[in-house]
Parts: structure tokens; C-alpha cells; sequence
């Protein structure tokens, strides 16, 4: 299954909403993980089963969708969320990541 | 606390081996899948590996099929990623993960170079 991200990257202020989507080639269910990674450090897991936060993340991250299209939305960055964001599907093998997305301050 | 901790990395030739392992503690490892996803220099997550809970199935990105072989000894809370043929392109941090719960390891950095 490929997973198709978007967008690569983009710039953004402090304060703003931001979107970044997952597409599925194939259907998925809800199999579908955020990540954010910052440089050097393991990835950190933000949503799972598309719209679940674990605990701990803040409640500005949320995640929805179903099937082949996802999204993630942080609705006020905050200067620790300038970093980049990867999905993944879980339904079937080999897993996938999507490119990725950079997330930089404008 | 769940601990995943990879060794094994270094710099070897184009065509030569290696082996990466993996020792986990923190949770029941024979209950769960694992993975070996690796990252190359500036660019993104690549799951090159995973193995169920019992060893008996395991699968593999295109780039590596033929070439790498997952392994794991439950009686050893261990997994292993055996590396043949080695290529420039897979220079990368290989880090082991649970990838589903979100537990990863620190990674162990592999060179392919002459």
C-alpha cells in the first residue's frame, strides 16, 4: 500500500492551523499512526487508529478520516511542533510510511 | 519501562554483512510483532522488517526482499536483523520498534562504504 503525504513541507506562524494529509492507495480502515519525529530523537507517536490520542499528547493534535484519505490538524503550533510529521498504515504488510512532512516557521 | 536496545551497526563494504540485534524488556515480547525500520541520511521512515509474535511470518519492504533476514529468539526477548549484499543505499540508522504502541529504540547507525 502506498501512502501519498502532503505537503512535503510548509511554513507557518505560530498560532496557526495546520493540515497535513495521508492518502491510502487502497482502503485502510482506520489503520492509520501519526508520528512526529524531531532531528535525532526516535519517532514519537501522536494519534493511532486515526483519531486517538494516547496520553500525554496535547489535545491541539487531532486526527480524522477513514479509508484512503486522513488528516492530521495541530490547531495552534507551538514552537515544539516545528518538526516533521510522518503517517503510517498498520492494515496491511509490508508497513508504510508516507514522505513526510517538514513543518517550518514562517 | 519498555526498553528496545539495537547493537550490531558499523561500517562494512558494498556486497558484505551484518547483523543487527534488537533486546527488548518492558513488556511480554513473545506477544507481539516487531520491525526493523531504518532511515537514511536526511530522508524519511523506511519499515524494512516485520516478525509476528511467534517468528513464523515475516515480511519485507521490496528494497531489502532477498537480501535481509528477520529473526527473533522469544527466549530472549531478542530480535535480529540479518543484512546480506549490502548496498551504499542502505546506509541508514536501523532502529528496532513495536511500531504500532509506538516504542522505538535509539537506532545503531550502518555505513556501506568502501
Amino acid at each position: 500500500i502506498q501512502m501519498t503525504q502532503s505537503p512535503s513541507s510548509l511554513s507557518a506562524s505560530i498560532g496557526d492551523r495546520v493540515t497535513i494529509t495521508c492518502r491510502a492507495s487502497q482502503g485502510i480502515r482506520n489503520d492509520l499512526i501519526w508520528y512526529q519525529q524531531k532531528p535525532g530523537k526516535a519517532p514519537k507517536r501522536l494519534i493511532y487508529a486515526a483519531s486517538s490520542l494516547p496520553g500525554g499528547v496535547p489535545s491541539r493534535f487531532s486526527g480524522s478520516g477513514s479509508g484512503t484519505e486522513f488528516t492530521l490538524t495541530i490547531s495552534s503550533l507551538q514552537p515544539e511542533d516545528f518538526t516533521t510529521y510522518y503517517c503510517l498504515q498498520h492494515n496491511s504488510y509490508p508497513l508504510t510510511f508516507g514522505g513526510g512532512t517538514k513543518v517550518e516557521i514562517k | 519501562e519498555v526498553q528496545l536496545l539495537e547493537s550490531g551497526g558499523g561500517l562494512v563494504q558494498p556486497g558484505g554483512s551484518l547483523r543487527l540485534s534488537c533486546a527488548v524488556s518492558g513488556f511480554t515480547f513473545s506477544s507481539y510483532a516487531m520491525s526493523w525500520v531504518r532511515q537514511a541520511p536526511g530522508e524519511g521512515l523506511e519499515c524494512v522488517a516485520t516478525i509476528n509474535d511467534r517468528g513464523d511470518n515475516t515480511y519485507y519492504a521490496d528494497s531489502v526482499k532477498g537480501r535481509f533476514t528477520v529473526s527473533r529468539d522469544n527466549s530472549k526477548n531478542t530480535m535480529y536483523l540479518q543484512m546480506n549484499s549490502l548496498r551504499a543505499e542502505d546506509t541508514a540508522v536501523y532502529s528496532c520498534a513495536r511500531i504500532v504502541a509506538g516504542y522505538w529504540g535509539q537506532g545503531t547507525l550502518v555505513t556501506v562504504s568502501s
